[in-house]
């Protein structure tokens, strides 16, 4: 059973498109993340949701607008993708905000040509 | 300045040897503190969490120290195994008290386990 789904794994577009990366965790946690890992590997927090009420947003570009439906989902969506936007993009989910372990999805690979 | 900085950058060790990575934070206030093993290709999965009151705690072959005096930490790997291959992320909580519990990263060892 997969605690922590994203889809899709792999992503190429163009430059320019618009593009959207799904989320769903099955653990009924209240928190929900979406993190950047650069070329680097290094991990960085994007957004973090907690029941559908956004708590974390980092200096992050307008083009980048996470939308939570319910507490078990929350999706990314990019506009006007740039070649820096390629990285690898993690959504996480922990039970609480503070003090819990955080359980992440396998990564969707964005590559921006 | 919240940073979290790991050392080695990567290591690479015979299987079966023994091995152990440094975490240096200077997060404040401290609240707890994760080491997280990533292998390639996927996302990142919990090995320990380490609050302030504790110094010690291991999960199998791994074992984290904590000295929140001098604001270090430690992952030993025991007998390491060549599934160990894989970057070792340290991850320290601050928390500012209700609401946002902010999460620093280190940029990870990359460790390599030969046969």
């Amino acid at each position: 059973d997969t605690a922590v789904s994203q889809t899709p794994k792999y992503l190429v577009t163009q430059m320019g498109n618009d593009k959207s990366i799904k989320c769903e965790q099955n653990l009924g946690h209240d928190t929900m993340y979406w993190y950047k890992q650069d070329s680097k590997k290094f991990l960085k927090i994007m957004f973090s949701y907690n029941n559908k009420e956004l708590i974390i947003n980092e200096t992050v570009p307008n083009r980048f607008s996470p939308k939570s439906p319910d507490k078990a989902h929350l999706n990314l969506h990019i506009n006007s993708l740039e070649l820096g936007d390629s990285a690898v993009y993690f959504c996480a989910s922990s039970l609480k905000h503070s003090g819990n372990t955080i359980y992440f999805g396998e990564g969707s690979w964005l590559t921006v040509v | 300045k919240n940073q979290v900085e790991q050392s080695p950058q990567s290591l690479i060790i015979l299987e079966g040897k023994n091995c152990t990575l440094q975490c240096n934070y200077t997060v404040s206030p401290f609240s707890n503190l994760r080491w997280y093993k990533q292998d390639t290709g996927r996302g990142p999965v919990s090995l320990t969490i380490m609050t302030f009151s504790e110094n010690t705690k291991s999960n199998g072959r791994y074992t984290a120290t904590l000295d929140a005096d001098t604001k270090q930490s430690s992952l030993h790997i025991t007998a390491s195994q060549l599934s160990d291959s894989a970057s070792y992320i340290c991850v320290v909580s601050a928390y500012y008290g209700t609401g946002a519990n902010n999460l620093f990263f280190g940029t990870g060892t990359r460790l390599t386990v030969i046969p």
